[in-house]
């Protein structure tokens, strides 16, 4: 079985400054799929970045990237030039296969506060 | 808003109660999925459907009991809950990789 795991239970920056988020997770598989969620309070999870775990170049979504370390099993989210409205408990995720039969595999979580 | 609605947003049952949740999704999705998300823990999968077909029940008791119509809809019939099956039930649908969540299900079981 998969597990991820979110060391971080809550962290505080101040805004416009860059914060990483850390994760790490254990599998056998090869072939795999790593997410990042947002859930903002009171308000839908929504997805913020993904990883296919064949691809060496880490992904990039304006101001998040990602630093997917295969050998090491780790998965950390750069916020950069951070916002108020990132705010929010971040999740990440494994999934396995193509197009998740198994679902989703999530950490604890982390509750990121952006400081005004 | 993800095109996944779930209704009703907050629930009250007792132990006895029988209820239902329900799931909508409006982006032609073939797979759909429940999650439970307790405080201080994971969210953990439930159920996992593929075109209307149950391909995955991660241990969860039978007093959960999934139902998917069609590929637009799935239930959560629930009955003699207990109070430790408080939590946000959340669904997901998906055609590929990446998982669109509803608000979630808020149930107190008293």
């Amino acid at each position: 079985a998969q597990t991820v795991t979110q060391s971080q239970p809550e962290m505080s920056v101040q805004e416009a400054e860059t914060v990483t988020l850390s994760c790490t997770y254990d599998t056998s598989e090869n072939n795999y799929y790593l997410f990042w969620y947002k859930q903002p309070p009171s308000r839908q999870m929504i997805l913020v970045i993904r990883q296919e775990a064949y691809k060496q170049q880490n992904a990039t979504e304006n101001r998040f990237s990602v630093n997917f370390q295969k050998a090491a099993k780790s998965f950390s989210l750069k916020i950069s030039d951070s916002q108020l409205g990132d705010t929010a408990m971040y999740f990440c995720a494994f999934m396995m296969g193509v197009w998740g039969a198994d679902g989703l595999t999530f950490g604890k979580g982390t509750h990121l506060i952006i400081q005004p | 808003e993800t095109g996944v609605t779930q209704t009703p947003r907050h629930l009250v049952m007792g132990m006895t109660n029988k209820k239902s949740l329900k799931c909508e999704q409006h982006l032609g999705h073939n797979a759909m999925y429940w999650y439970k998300q307790s405080a201080k823990k994971p969210l953990e999968l439930m159920f996992v459907y593929n075109f209307k077909e149950q391909t995955e029940n991660n241990s969860v008791p039978s007093r959960f009991s999934p139902e998917c119509p069609n590929s637009s809809h799935l239930f959560l019939h629930l009955h003699t809950l207990q109070p430790e099956d408080s939590a946000l039930y959340l669904c997901a649908s998906s055609q590929d990789d990446e998982q669109f969540f509803g608000p979630g299900t808020r149930l107190t079981v008293l």
